[in-house]
């Protein structure tokens, strides 16, 4: 257990809507990092937040927007979906806000399914 | 630049032979390079890493090797065995920007 939570593990909607995706980071892990994983794209970064301030963005499209709040949990909305959308979201934290070790502890993912 | 490319996409193994994934990279900035595994189901977990002013690492079966020369780094998992079979990535970020780049994963079937 990453002690990373992602909340929801499934979710199934149509193409147009909006969803939600809930991250908790590890306790005391600062920074908070979304990551959309397809089966034919690996891993891709989309955006970085530490301590409620965006610090980095990645292949992250118009459509998607996050946040971290003061309690350090993060949410990233996806809007207009897309069939393409469909993928698993990772959410990581770590400790630290660049540099170090550079070791992320990711959560067990929100598959998206986009119908 | 921000490329890592890993090959193969796939690996069948037999049980206590000697997998070998590769990695390339472009970007000569890059100095810091871990590995991650993940099993079905799950999220990443962080494996084994290396910085550039070592050729090479080991931690128990699994080794990597680094060619800063050729811009290249691959990992050794010596005696594999059917619980390593999972989904391998490489990675590789900047000191300062933790943002990870990841290669597209391999994914490992070590058969009994």
């Amino acid at each position: 257990d990453s002690g990373v939570t992602q909340t929801p593990k499934h979710l199934i909607t149509a193409t147009g809507q909006r969803v939600t995706l809930r991250c908790s980071p590890r306790s005391g892990d600062l920074s908070v990092y979304w990551y959309q994983q397809s089966l034919d794209q690996g891993l891709q970064f989309l955006i970085q937040y530490y301590n409620g301030e965006e610090r980095a963005k990645g292949n992250i499209l118009e459509r998607f927007s996050a946040q971290q709040f003061p309690d350090l949990h993060s949410e990233l909305n996806l809007s207009s979906l897309e069939l393409g959308d469909s993928a698993l979201y990772f959410c990581a934290s770590s400790a630290r806000r660049g540099g170090g070790t550079g070791e992320l502890f990711f959560g067990e993912g929100s598959r998206l399914t986009v119908l | 630049q921000q490329q890592v490319k890993q090959s193969p996409q796939s690996l069948i193994v037999q049980k206590g032979g000697i997998s070998i994934i590769n990695c390339a990279y472009e970007n000569t900035a890059f100095d810091y390079f871990p590995w991650y595994q993940q099993f079905p189901g799950k999220g990443p977990a962080l494996l084994i890493a290396i910085r550039p002013d070592v050729s090479e690492k080991k931690e128990g079966r699994f080794t990597i090797s680094f060619n800063k020369s050729a811009k290249q780094f691959s990992l050794h998992i010596m005696d594999s065995q059917p619980g390593d079979s999972a989904t391998y990535f490489c990675a590789a970020s900047l000191t300062g920007f933790q943002k990870l780049v990841f290669g597209t994963g391999t994914r490992l079937l070590v058969s009994p």
